[in-house]
């Protein structure tokens, strides 16, 4: 019973190519996220979602869509990929804003 | 501005021996803390959270820290240090709805 999910686990493609990332959670959450990990582990938001409505966008390329087809789904799909956007992809999701989140196991994207 | 210093990109401890790990905070408000564990490729788990009720907080795996509002602290320690503990670290603070501050990241190794 996988409580947030991804698929892949691993993504290995070419520049310029669109690839898609999918997130689910089954904890009945009403708030979801997109974090980016770099190779020094640091950890950035991307995105955040409640109640599928979009509510925090940092400073991401718009080439980075996030879709929220409902609480428990909050995909990212990814246009023209760059080298730079080699990185770790984690999902997570809270209940509330204030709540600790819980993350789901992460998406190796690797660019090439 | 909401922000989280860990001190120390690493720390090495031996086996058995006392885990300090440091993390200091700057809130307007009253902050939620937590303390999340990375173990290698693998996702963030939650070890423990702050939210305003005692200030000795106990987390799982034997780990447990101490808020201190006058320091503006939340120290993660544990007394005695297994192989198992090595793993990337993160604390972080409640920034507004639906966001956190996140630590920089430190780094545990254990000596044998």
């Amino acid at each position: 019973d996988t409580a947030v999910s991804q698929t892949p686990k691993y993504l290995v493609t070419q520049m310029g190519n669109d690839k898609s990332i999918k997130c689910e959670q089954n904890l009945g959450h009403d708030t979801m996220y997109w974090y980016k990990q770099d190779s020094k582990k640091f950890l950035k938001i991307m995105f955040s979602y409640n109640n599928k409505e979009l509510i925090i966008n940092e400073t991401v390329p718009n080439r980075f869509s996030p879709k929220s087809p409902d609480k428990a789904h909050l995909n990212l799909h990814i246009n023209s990929l760059e080298l730079g956007d080699s990185a770790v992809y984690f999902c997570a999701s809270s209940q509330g804003g204030k709540n600790e989140q819980f993350f789901g196991p992460g998406t190796r994207l690797t660019v090439l | 501005a909401q922000s989280v210093t860990q001190l120390g990109s690493h720390v090495s401890v031996s086996e058995g021996a006392l885990v300090l790990l440091r993390c200091n905070y700057s809130s307007s408000v009253p902050p939620y803390l937590f303390w999340y564990v990375q173990y290698p490729n693998q996702g963030l788990q939650l070890l423990l959270k702050y939210t305003s009720a005692a200030t000795l907080v106990k987390g799982i795996n034997g780990f447990e820290a101490e808020f201190k509002k006058s320091e503006t602290s939340f120290h993660l320690t544990k007394p005695s240090a297994h192989m198992s503990d090595a793993a990337e670290y993160f604390c972080a603070v409640t920034h507004s709805n639906y966001q956190l501050i996140w630590g920089a990241g430190t780094k545990l190794i254990i000596k044998p």
